[in-house]
């Protein structure tokens, strides 16, 4: 059971352009949602991260939109570089009285190059 | 160490043979997680250790594995009579307590497990 789903597998932007990444869950319990980066033989480093009573969070070239009533969540680079070239991971979590677990619920990643 | 550490970084075995991985988590981190990622996978969640609770061993997937953390500190991940579906990347994460909140989880280069 995929409770969180990236169905892109990988992304191919050009350098300056925009990247979205999309990503789907199905729990209604979560109320957090993260965006992860990771390189090759390093572990995921936290990007960006959006609470369920906010519909943007934005961070410099880095916005998250969270859309509840679809339970979408998609994650905006711009402008892209080619530094950006990684796997992304979006996360959630279900908070339980008030406290953040710490139990995060990933998704499968997407593959993003960013073209010179 | 300034991050969290995680050993072997490769592990190699044969199956049927048990195996420990080492985390050592960010000094002063209650709280301490073990996540897998399979090849084309999400990061799996495996167990979670905070302060001196009782960890949180949803998603061990099997009674081969299991997991200790002694002194509060330094954990263990065990994988008894190893299989070929238990190889992957294992990341150990810490947090200063156990929510979420963005940037409070911080993750370990992983260990690579092949089983052949």
């Amino acid at each position: 059971d995929q409770q969180v789903k990236q169905n892109s597998p990988s992304l191919s932007v050009q350098e300056g352009r925009i990247s979205i990444l999309n990503c789907d869950y199905t729990n209604s319990m979560f109320d957090y949602f993260l965006w992860y980066k990771k390189y090759p033989a390093e572990g995921p480093t936290f990007l960006i991260s959006i609470s369920s009573i906010k519909d943007k969070n934005e961070d410099g070239r880095f916005t998250v939109f969270l859309n509840k009533s679809a339970k979408h969540l998609s994650l905006h680079i711009v402008p892209s570089q080619p530094g950006d070239s990684a796997v992304y991971f979006c996360a959630a979590s279900a908070r339980a009285g008030g406290t953040s677990y710490g139990k995060l619920t990933f998704g499968q990643g997407t593959i993003l190059t960013v073209h010179p | 160490g300034a991050g969290v550490s995680q050993s072997p970084s490769n592990k190699v075995t044969e199956k049927g043979k048990d195996v420990e991985l080492r985390c050592d988590p960010i000094s002063g981190h209650t709280a301490l997680y073990w996540y897998r990622q399979s090849l084309g996978q999400g990061l799996e969640f495996l167990i979670y250790f905070q302060g001196n609770s009782a960890p949180d061993k949803s998603g061990l997937p099997s009674d081969r594995f299991s997991a200790e953390r002694t002194g509060g500190s330094v954990s263990t991940l065990t994988i008894q009579r190893t299989q070929q579906e238990d190889s992957a990347v294992y990341l150990c994460a810490s947090s200063l307590v156990g929510q979420v909140s963005g940037n409070t989880i911080y993750f370990g280069e992983g260990s690579w497990l092949t089983v052949v």
